[in-house]
């Protein structure tokens, strides 16, 4: 157990619907990132949030966004939902921000859009 | 070009053997690299990381790292069935700490 949670486990949309996602971290760890697992690949990185502020960005289009709160729970939301965002969504928590810095991810939400 | 690249496998190796899996990375500047196993329908687990060329052992697990060649390894010695599972290479790159990029995985099949 990473002490990592997400919830829900499992969701269904469909195409043009708005979904959030949510992530608690462990206690203590400021920093919260975002990946997208599509089915046979490897995790894609979405964003980053430290402190409650963006703290950078991977490829993907801005109805893709997040929030950070002071409780260590974190959101992700993904408006106008398309048939490709079907995938694995985990959340992974560090302390900081340091390039060594482990991350440990959570169990993940299983989305699909249909 | 990917910027982490792993062989897909299936890997198909006999318990009690060594797996070997490969990693290659296209950013010269990385500096910490890290191997996750992730069982099918889990999240990864964090196995082991490395920072410094060489070897680090962790039980039964090896990692090794040469940044010149821009690749890095993992050996698991002592092969079980339980190992059976994908094997993700995690890069940190140069300007994005933290931001990991992965490779897409190598599937390892432990016979007994």
């Amino acid at each position: 157990e990473t002490g990592v949670t997400q919830s829900p486990t499992h969701l269904i949309k469909t195409r043009g619907q708005q979904v959030t996602l949510r992530c608690s971290s462990q206690s203590g760890h400021n920093t919260v990132s975002w990946y997208q697992q599509a089915l046979g690949q490897g995790p894609q990185f979405i964003f980053q949030y430290y402190r409650e502020e963006e703290n950078g960005r991977g490829n993907f289009p801005p109805r893709f966004s997040g929030l950070q709160f002071p409780n260590y729970s974190s959101e992700l939301n993904v408006n106008a939902l398309e048939l490709d965002d079907s995938a694995l969504y985990l959340c992974a928590s560090s302390l900081g921000l340091q390039s060594d810095e482990t991350q440990y991810f959570g169990p993940g939400t299983r989305l699909l859009v249909l | 070009q990917k910027e982490v690249e792993q062989n897909s496998g299936p890997l198909s190796v006999p318990e009690g053997a060594i797996a070997s899996l490969n990693c290659t990375y296209s950013d010269r500047g990385s500096q910490s690299f890290f191997w996750y196993r992730q069982y099918s329908g889990k999240s990864p687990e964090l196995i082991m990381f490395i920072y410094s060329n060489g070897d680090k052992e962790d039980g039964r697990f090896t990692a090794q790292l040469n940044k010149a060649s821009q690749y890095v390894s993992l050996l698991i010695r002592d092969s079980q069935p339980s190992d059976s599972a994908t094997y993700l290479c995690a890069v940190s790159p140069t300007d994005s700490w933290g931001k990991l990029q992965f490779g897409a995985g190598t599937q390892v099949v432990v016979t007994p």
